[in-house]
């Protein structure tokens, strides 16, 4: 099966511009989570969608950050407008619906505020 | 507050011993705990998940400790292979509510010595 897969793989962009990521989880998936990892620090939980539901969002840093799963599908992440402590490495991860199932994370989107 | 440790940012070992990496947590009665695998540019990969009324779990030449009283996991990787070389992180999820995703320990970087 194909994994989840994240778009871009880098971005770069100066301070108050936005910036979209994009992310496909595995094909039958109801569970997707966004993650982030500042430099230095662990990763940390965003926020978490079961099909087109944000069933927690408890994670996401302000308001500038807006996350979409239309159609319950692929999921989209924006910040706007970004800010220098945005940076870092934004994953994405997918899984099944059962209880305790793994995370199948994507390679993550690099994002450099400059 | 709540925290998850991991033992060392480095760890060396010659080929052909036993791994030994550490999580330990505090302030968190965690339902499960998970252990992942994280490659230079990639995303963190699934290995092995325990549950809190479990003691051991293996899987090939990996095994996994969960002491509740301890607050401690040891993950252990035997007979080891520069190929195991790569940052090993080792997360949580809460029982009885609590924000949806995992909460990750930094991590530990294993290095295999041929």
């Amino acid at each position: 099966e194909a994994g989840v897969t994240q778009f871009p793989s880098h971005s770069v962009i100066e301070k108050g511009q936005t910036v979209t990521l994009r992310c496909d989880p595995i094909s039958g998936h109801d569970n997707l989570y966004w993650y982030r990892r500042v430099m230095g620090k662990e990763i940390k939980f965003l926020l978490h969608f079961v099909k087109e539901s944000k069933q927690d969002e408890s994670g996401m840093p302000n308001n500038r950050f807006l996350a979409e799963r239309t159609g319950g599908t692929y999921s989209t992440l924006k910040v706007q407008p970004a800010e220098l402590e945005d940076s870092g490495v934004y994953f994405c991860a997918s899984s099944h619906r059962a209880p305790n199932s793994p995370l199948h994370f994507g390679n993550g989107t690099r994002l450099t505020v400059t | 507050s709540q925290k998850i440790e991991q033992n060392s940012e480095a760890l060396n070992i010659q080929e052909g011993k036993t791994a030994t990496l550490t999580c330990n947590y505090t302030n968190y009665s965690p339902a499960y705990l998970q252990w992942y695998r994280q490659d230079p540019g990639r995303g963190p990969v699934f290995l092995l998940l325990i549950r809190e009324n479990e003691k051991e779990k293996r899987k090939e030449r990996l095994k996994v400790t969960f002491d509740t009283t301890l607050k401690q996991s040891l993950f252990h990787i035997t007979a080891s292979q520069p190929a195991d070389s790569a940052t090993y992180l080792c997360a949580l999820r809460l029982s009885g509510g609590g924000a949806d995703g995992l909460t990750f320990g930094k991590g530990t970087h294993l290095i295999i010595q041929p």
